[in-house]
């Protein structure tokens, strides 16, 4: 079964200081990636994917990803935090039996400090 | 507005009503998700239609859960008889070819 963990529930970083949230993923084939976030009453908005190429993926907001297919993770980072970016950020693997459906993890909240 | 509609925003039943959800894709997308968000949780699937057809529910949904996506446009959820685990976020998602997702501002159902 396909399956992402995302370790730590929080994580705290001083505005202007690089920030990281770890994923995880468990897939059998080729894996789908993406980092969706969220902020407070609203659904989630699309920050960026991998499906193949560079490791290194750029997104929305300044924000980008590292696959890493040795260590089977897909962790976020981003050079220098705002305080705008406090919100829960989750990781997904897309299946790839042909449902194309999205499995979740439990979500990191993210909080930025001034 | 081209993104996913989700309609109502809020609702409040009462336990044993009945209540039906409606979710808007994005016009040229044929890929349809319907997912639940309980506090604290990551979104968890429910149910998945391409185009018209529905070709995945989660074991999670019980009989009174209920989808449709008439024509292969729009999509209604319906839960009957609601019970008090029902309350959530419900959201919906849309998408095309192999393409990411884009998520609607979800349902928040509360049930008292």
């Amino acid at each position: 079964a396909q399956s992402v963990a995302q370790p730590e529930d929080q994580v705290n970083v001083a505005e202007g200081n690089p920030l990281t949230v770890k994923c995880t993923y468990s897939v059998s084939g080729n894996p789908y990636l993406f980092w969706y976030v969220q902020y407070p009453n609203r659904g989630l908005q699309f920050l960026l994917k991998y499906i193949t190429g560079d490791n290194l993926v750029k997104g929305s907001y300044g924000f980008e990803a590292e696959f890493n297919k040795s260590q089977t993770s897909f962790h976020l980072k981003k050079p220098s935090a705002l305080v705008s970016d406090s919100a829960l950020y989750f990781c997904a693997v897309r299946d790839t039996s042909g449902t194309y459906k999205y499995i979740f993890g439990t979500g990191t909240r993210l909080k930025v400090l001034a | 507005d081209t993104g996913v509609s989700q309609n109502p925003r809020h609702k409040i039943t009462k336990r044993g009503q009945n209540v039906t959800f409606r979710c808007d894709p994005i016009s040229e997308h044929n890929r349809l998700y319907w997912y639940r968000q309980t506090l604290g949780q990551g979104p968890e699937f429910l149910t998945y239609f391409q185009n018209e057809a529905q070709l995945e529910k989660s074991r999670l949904l019980s009989d009174r859960f209920s989808a449709e996506r008439p024509k292969g446009s729009f999509s209604t959820l319906e839960i009957q008889r609601t019970e008090q685990g029902d309350s959530a976020m419900y959201l919906c998602a849309s998408g095309k070819g192999a393409s990411e997702a884009f998520f609607g501002q979800g349902t928040r159902l509360t049930v008292v």
